[in-house]
């Protein structure tokens, strides 16, 4: 998954709650993605990061933060999950020079 | 609104035979890219296909990309029951690192 991990793995949780998602990578790439995927959507961009502390919103960021404190980390946070944040959240990683992305496992979120 | 749309949504066929889905994109781009996702699996990248290219091959794939009809297809031929994955298009645009997805397509190959 070239050098890419997302944790938790599977998370259960309940509407109202806070939830923080972390990608980790040991690529050193520039660009770092957050996405979800929802059967008929396909990926959807909820937020990406161009550097450290360089972060801006895709096609679906409302309810969903996210920060860049250092290269190697991105962090989602549902700040109040709600039942519609059920998904697959993908991190994806892209070098400067490179038009490809790389994904990591994912990470499966229910919120009941 | 999603930038890429494929089709078909679903394609079920026999092992042997080829596999064709579309893609149609809305915007400029500057490269259109194909990838694909076994079940349960992050996306693998399949393949890139530049703005100024029409067609790319690599092993048993083909592009195609038609920029005056904002089109492309991705062809697998002698399809075989590993090829069983969904497959995206996903385009990036001229403003650059901002990638859009399709909805996918799902293809089965029977054994």
């Amino acid at each position: 998954d070239a050098g890419i991990t997302q944790s938790p793995r599977h998370k259960v949780t309940e509407t109202g709650t806070p939830v923080t998602l972390r990608c980790h990578q040991t690529e050193n790439h520039r660009y770092m993605y957050w996405y979800r995927q929802d059967p008929g959507h396909g990926l959807r961009l909820i937020h990406y990061s161009y550097g450290v502390k360089d972060t801006d919103k895709g096609e679906v960021s409302d309810g969903y933060s996210v920060s860049r404190s250092k290269t190697e980390d991105f962090l989602l946070t549902l700040e109040s999950a709600t039942s519609s944040q059920t998904s697959v959240y993908f991190c994806a990683i892209r070098d400067s020079y490179q038009e490809t992305q790389y994904f990591g496992p994912g990470t499966r979120l229910l919120v009941l | 609104s999603q930038q890429g749309e494929e089709d078909p949504q679903a394609l079920s066929i026999q092992e042997g035979e080829n596999a064709t889905m579309n893609c149609s994109y809305k915007t400029s781009i500057n490269n259109l890219q194909w990838y694909r996702q076994n079940s349960g699996r992050g996306l693998v990248h399949l393949i890139l296909i530049r703005s100024n290219e029409r067609e790319k091959h690599s092993g048993r794939l083909r592009v195609t990309l038609d920029t005056s009809k904002k089109s492309s297809s991705l062809l697998i031929t002698a399809s075989r029951a590993a090829d069983t994955a969904s497959y995206f298009c996903a385009t990036d645009g001229t403003g650059g690192f901002k990638t859009i997805f399709g909805a996918g397509t799902r293809l089965f190959v029977k054994a």
